[in-house]
């Protein structure tokens, strides 16, 4: 089975501060993902990850920033955590193929921005 | 500009009937269409899928529907269970792009009643 791990379920953090969420696969997938999901708007998709290094903006990509260095790791980092960052916070990882790359999603983050 | 839009944000129904649920996409160049499951405090887990060279794809009691001309998908769940009570998303990708990325509807809360 897939296993896709999220550091914390639950995170309050203050304005300002500067906020790391964690992410770690075991099946050693190629891509990862960071999604936030609201209310009425679905999951958007943050920023993700094909390789070591590599990046590409999503969706919303504004006011975060990533890391990936190690294949199984990927980072999304809050600058300087604003309350509109109030969300839950999913991570996913994906192996591509020709068929249809299915993505498999950690058990997300709660993070509330005071 | 919400490529994939679930124009149902609730439904119930009662257990042992059937479940429809709907989604619609914009973008013509979708050839590849998931369905993904998410209950509270959990992250999204994958349903069932379908590409764009098929009409229909069966698995137990969950069939997924596509219309390519009305750009129109269906989730349908016979008979459905209390169990089945949680967010459905459905989502839409490229496969010949190399990378999959998906993009995401706004999800449908289905409440299955005993």
């Amino acid at each position: 089975d897939v296993k896709v791990t999220q550091s914390s379920r639950y995170l309050v953090k203050r304005t300002g501060e500067k906020v790391f969420l964690e992410c770690v696969q075991d099946m050693d997938h190629e891509n990862m993902f960071w999604y936030r999901q609201d209310p009425g708007l679905g999951l958007r998709l943050i920023y993700f990850s094909y390789d070591v290094k590599m990046k590409e903006k999503g969706d919303i990509p504004e006011g975060y920033s990533v890391s990936r260095e190690k294949k199984e790791r990927f980072s999304l980092i809050l600058e300087s955590a604003s309350t509109n960052q109030t969300s839950m916070y999913l991570c996913a990882s994906s192996f591509p193929s020709g068929g249809g790359d299915t993505q498999y999603f950690g058990p997300g983050t709660r993070l509330t921005v005071l | 500009d919400q490529q994939v839009k679930q124009n149902s944000p609730s439904l119930s129904v009662q257990e042992g009937r059937i479940s429809i649920l709907n989604c619609d996409y914009t973008n013509s160049m979708f050839d590849y269409f998931l369905w993904y499951k998410k209950y509270p405090a959990e992250g999204p887990t994958f349903l069932i899928s379908i590409s764009s060279i098929k009409d229909k794809n069966e698995d137990g009691r969950f069939t997924v529907f596509l219309n390519k001309s009305a750009k129109h998908l269906s989730l349908h769940i016979v008979p459905s269970q209390p169990g089945d009570s949680a967010v459905y998303f459905c989502a839409a990708g490229l496969l010949n792009t190399g990378f999959q990325k998906l993009v995401f509807g706004t999800g449908t809360r289905l409440l299955v009643s005993p």
